[in-house]
């Protein structure tokens, strides 16, 4: 699987939209982008997935470059119960694989 | 809430024991993986299963083992502790265990070794 970069922290403001960056450059045709985020020793949540198309849903967009070598998660309006680590991955969507956590980017949203 | 159900919440031992962590999957998932995440380090996979059959492995140690059950439950079995095992053991689930199926995760257990 791709590896991926993430910067390790970002922060935000309160109602402002946080846009969080992903660089996976040796990525494959076949690997999709995967989104999870962990609050707080909180079991890792699912947010939002892609192949190259932008996708979005209640939680989240995903913005993925032309050339598919990286990806924003855009949350457009962040609220402090965003602060969170989000991680960004890339898997194989076919075959049994593993879903590999790098360090991720630790969010903070203040007021 | 996830839909997947792990117990104990939290577990204390002491070194040289074993424990069993309990998995029980969302409904209708066939695949379960397992993962530990020790203080300020990142989740780190440790092995997948599949309708019962094991179908990938992490850095898992030979003191661990893993099955998963014809109930498709999961158990997570570590022996001989040691203080570094102490973590939070992750449990998640996924409809399959390939494709793009999202993988929802439990609260996971906490496990202290003294």
């Amino acid at each position: 699987d791709a590896k991926t970069t993430q910067p390790p922290s970002m922060d935000c403001a309160e109602g402002r939209a946080a846009n969080l960056p992903c660089n996976h450059s040796t990525i494959s045709g076949n690997e999709y982008v995967y989104w999870y985020r962990q609050i707080h020793s909180q079991g890792p949540q699912y947010i939002i997935h892609g192949l190259k198309n932008n996708e979005t849903n209640e939680m989240a967009s995903l913005i993925i470059t032309e050339d598919r070598k990286s990806s924003t998660l855009i949350l457009p309006h962040a609220t402090l119960r965003d602060t969170a680590v989000y991680y960004c991955i890339v898997r194989v969507a076919r075959g049994y694989n593993k879903l590999i956590f790098g360090a991720g980017t630790r969010l903070a949203v203040h007021p | 809430d996830s839909g997947v159900t792990q117990t104990p919440k939290h577990l204390i031992t002491a070194t040289g024991q074993r424990v069993t962590l309990r998995c029980s999957p969302r409904s209708g998932d066939l695949s379960v993986y397992w993962y530990q995440q020790s203080l300020d380090q990142g989740l780190q996979f440790l092995i997948q299963y599949y309708n019962g059959e094991e179908r990938a492995k992490g850095n898992i140690l030979e003191r661990f083992s893993a099955q998963q059950f014809p109930d498709l439950h999961s158990e997570l079995n570590l022996s001989s502790l040691e203080l570094g095992d102490s973590a939070l053991y992750f449990c998640a689930s996924s409809v399959t265990g390939q494709g793009v199926a999202e993988a929802f995760f439990g609260q996971g257990t906490r496990l202290t070794v003294v």
